[in-house]
């Protein structure tokens, strides 16, 4: 398709386990962004990746957070040591050019629950 | 810094009446402005956005907002509710270069029959 691709679209884990979330942007998109969102509150930023580097990891919220996009397409939100807090859906979005003329395309999500 | 403050995180409206969803913007920079809707078991979509400009922006599905620099804000509307409106509306706002979003805790619109 299309669109923002996020795989898988829910995952169950155990407490303490390591999960991988992968996020398929637009083609031709070199912007790429993670946000989480929790019940009830607005999508929080976590990191924005510019090509393969990311520009802005100021939202990850400790160093159990991780994100990588080696060629500049996909990336990939790393996990560790997964809590029951880290459970929300995960979102991921790209763009094109800035936000001035462009706008973010968001994937339908990654629903995380730890148990 | 940047923020926002969406006022009432649920909105019930009749079908064929007005729609009013607010907002309120906290920001050192000029801001840039957005709102997006989310469906149920879909992707948030952009619904419009303010950069620069005409300060009344007209969006998809007939929803407008005005940027009101004096107060602030930058509230949604639609003169006439239609029951497919139903969704969680967020808005957003970035600026000063910066090539990320700030989201609000979002409304959720009831349309009623």
């Amino acid at each position: 398709g299309a669109g923002v691709s996020q795989t898988p679209s829910n995952k169950v884990t155990e407490k303490g386990k390591y999960v991988e979330l992968r996020c398929d942007p637009i083609s031709g998109h070199t912007a790429l962004y993670w946000y989480r969102q929790s019940l009830g509150q607005g999508p929080e930023f976590l990191i924005y990746f510019q090509g393969t580097g990311a520009a802005d990891d100021s939202g990850l919220p400790n160093d159990r957070f991780f994100a990588v996009r080696p060629e500049g397409s996909v990336s990939t939100l790393k996990i560790q040591r997964t809590e029951r807090g880290d459970s929300a859906v995960y979102l991921c979005a790209s763009s094109f050019g800035g936000l001035n003329t462009g706008e973010l395309f968001f994937g339908e999500g990654s629903r995380l629950t730890v148990l | 810094a940047q923020s926002v403050t969406q006022l009432g995180s649920h909105v019930s409206v009749s079908e064929g009446a007005l729609v009013l969803l607010r907002c309120n913007y906290s920001s050192s920079v000029p801001p840039y402005l957005f709102w997006y809707v989310q469906y149920p078991n879909q992707g948030l979509q952009l619904l419009l956005k303010y950069t620069t400009g005409a300060t009344l922006v007209k969006g998809i599905n007939g929803f407008e907002a005005e940027f009101k620099k004096s107060e602030t804000s930058f509230h949604l509307t639609k003169p006439s509710a239609h029951m497919s409106d139903a969704a969680e509306y967020f808005c957003a706002v970035s600026g000063g270069g910066a090539n990320n979003l700030f989201f609000g805790t979002g409304t959720r619109l009831t349309v009623i029959p």
